[in-house]
């Protein structure tokens, strides 16, 4: 069966300090994988996806990035991070587009 | 641009009590998928149920039940004898290229 992981489960920063979330799926290949971002009693924001290696899309302008360096491997990072840059961080996976998103337990990220 | 309302942003009911959570699609595709997510207070995303454009029959599944009508563009979602435990978001999505997501539904379930 396919799990999904994402680390840290929490994370207190700095503004101004760099940022690497990282998200990896078992069982299942060249799944399709998404970075959403939560904000306190907010709806979902979908901020990349990738449909495979080095295929980065992104939903939203900001001073956050993403990387699929392996088939199963989705990372976001900042190299600055803003106050505005805290949330809930949630990764997924799909088999196609239109298929069900499965998501890991998130990150929460307080920059402080 | 596609939209998915969830008009209702909070529902409060006495465990027991049956609740209905409503969803209205904006859709212009013949096909597309709607699903309902939950989001208990863990934060993770639990995944409920996925439906397609063209099977319009409800589903039921335990105390869980999904009424999908075209002609509305509805997919309500009802949980029948509501626990403590249904404390959550709801979220309704409709998907064709990407997913596009309700506001969600804080349902609080009163013992």
């Amino acid at each position: 069966s396919q799990t999904i992981h994402q680390w840290p489960a929490t994370l207190v920063q700095p503004v101004g300090s760099p940022l690497s979330l990282e998200c990896t799926v078992e069982g299942t290949s060249n799944p399709n994988l998404y970075w959403y971002r939560q904000a306190a009693g907010r709806g979902l924001q979908l901020l990349f996806y990738s449909v495979g290696i080095g295929q980065i899309s992104s939903e939203v302008p900001q001073n956050l990035s993403a990387s699929r360096p392996q088939d199963r491997q989705f990372i976001l990072s900042s190299k600055k991070l803003l106050l505005s840059d805290s949330g809930f961080y949630l990764c997924a996976w799909s088999e196609g587009t239109t298929d069900t998103q499965y998501f890991g337990p998130g990150t929460r990220l307080t920059v402080l | 641009a596609q939209k998915v309302t969830q008009a209702q942003t909070e529902i409060s009911v006495v465990e027991k009590e049956d609740v209905t959570l409503d969803c209205v699609y904006e859709t212009r595709d013949t096909t597309y998928y709607l699903f309902w997510y939950k989001q208990p207070p863990s934060g993770e995303l639990v995944f409920l149920i996925r439906r397609n454009s063209f099977d319009e029959q409800n589903e039921i599944s335990g105390r869980y039940s999904w009424n999908f009508q075209k002609s509305t563009s509805s997919f309500n979602f009802t949980i029948t004898a509501s626990q403590v435990v249904d404390s959550a978001v709801y979220f309704c999505a409709d998907s064709n290229y990407q997913l596009i997501w309700g506001a969600g539904t804080k349902l609080i379930i009163k013992p």
